[in-house]
């Protein structure tokens, strides 16, 4: 069964900053894999959608690369913002219809 | 992004009865949608696909009587808390795929049972 990673679990930087979420999944053969963030007491919110044939995906400041082979994806935020502070969560596609959901970083844009 | 809307957000009921969460794709038709429950700080997790026209397809673990899934239309998808009790209160969240893959989500339904 896939398993779905996300390291770190909680970060908190300080505005302007760089940053790199990890997502790790065990099972290689996948659809596809998605960020989402979700604000406290909300749904998610898609943020990026990488297909398996492709290796990465930008959107504004945000970018996010996928390592089918070695099981990887990270997602990369530019110049961290107050608004930012959000969870975010990985989700991959089996080759069926399963998606598979990490167990998001806690993310905190500190002003 | 495709639109997925969810009603209520926030209900609130008394032990023993039965409360229906609907989620509407607004802009596509969704033949799959998926229902979600998610626990404070834990991430989601699956109940059930629902399929339109057909019956839905449970996870394992997730009781079937207590959750019912009905997917009329290739719009809108329910789910029925039947008979809930306090344990049952939690967020619950739907999504829909479009045709190209990407999944959108709905707001999210608060349950609190009392």
């Amino acid at each position: 069964k896939q398993e779905v990673t996300q390291i770190p679990a909680a970060l908190s930087v300080p505005e302007g900053e760089n940053l790199v979420l990890n997502c790790s999944f065990t099972d290689s053969a996948i659809y596809n894999l998605q960020w989402f963030r979700q604000d406290p007491g909300k749904g998610l919110t898609s943020l990026l959608l990488i297909q398996s044939s492709q290796r990465e995906q930008t959107s504004g400041r945000l970018n996010a690369s996928l390592d089918k082979s070695s099981g990887r994806s990270t997602l990369y935020i530019a110049a961290s913002q107050p608004g930012d502070s959000a969870t975010y969560l990985c989700a991959v596609r089996g080759t069926g219809n399963q998606f598979y959901f990490g167990t998001g970083t806690s993310l905190t844009v500190i002003p | 992004g495709a639109v997925v809307s969810q009603h209520p957000s926030w209900v609130i009921c008394k032990s023993g009865t039965s409360v229906k969460i609907e989620c509407r794709s607004l802009d596509f038709q969704a033949t799959t949608m998926f229902w979600y429950r998610q626990f404070p700080k834990q991430s989601l997790m699956l109940m059930a696909t629902s399929n339109e026209g057909s019956k839905a397809t449970y996870e394992q673990g997730v009781e079937k009587d207590k959750f019912l899934i009905n997917h009329a239309s290739l719009t809108l998808s329910t789910l029925t808390v039947t008979s809930a009790h306090p344990e049952d209160s939690s967020f619950y969240i739907c999504s829909a795929r479009v045709p190209y893959g990407e999944l959108f989500f709905g707001e999210g339904s608060r349950l609190t049972v009392l």
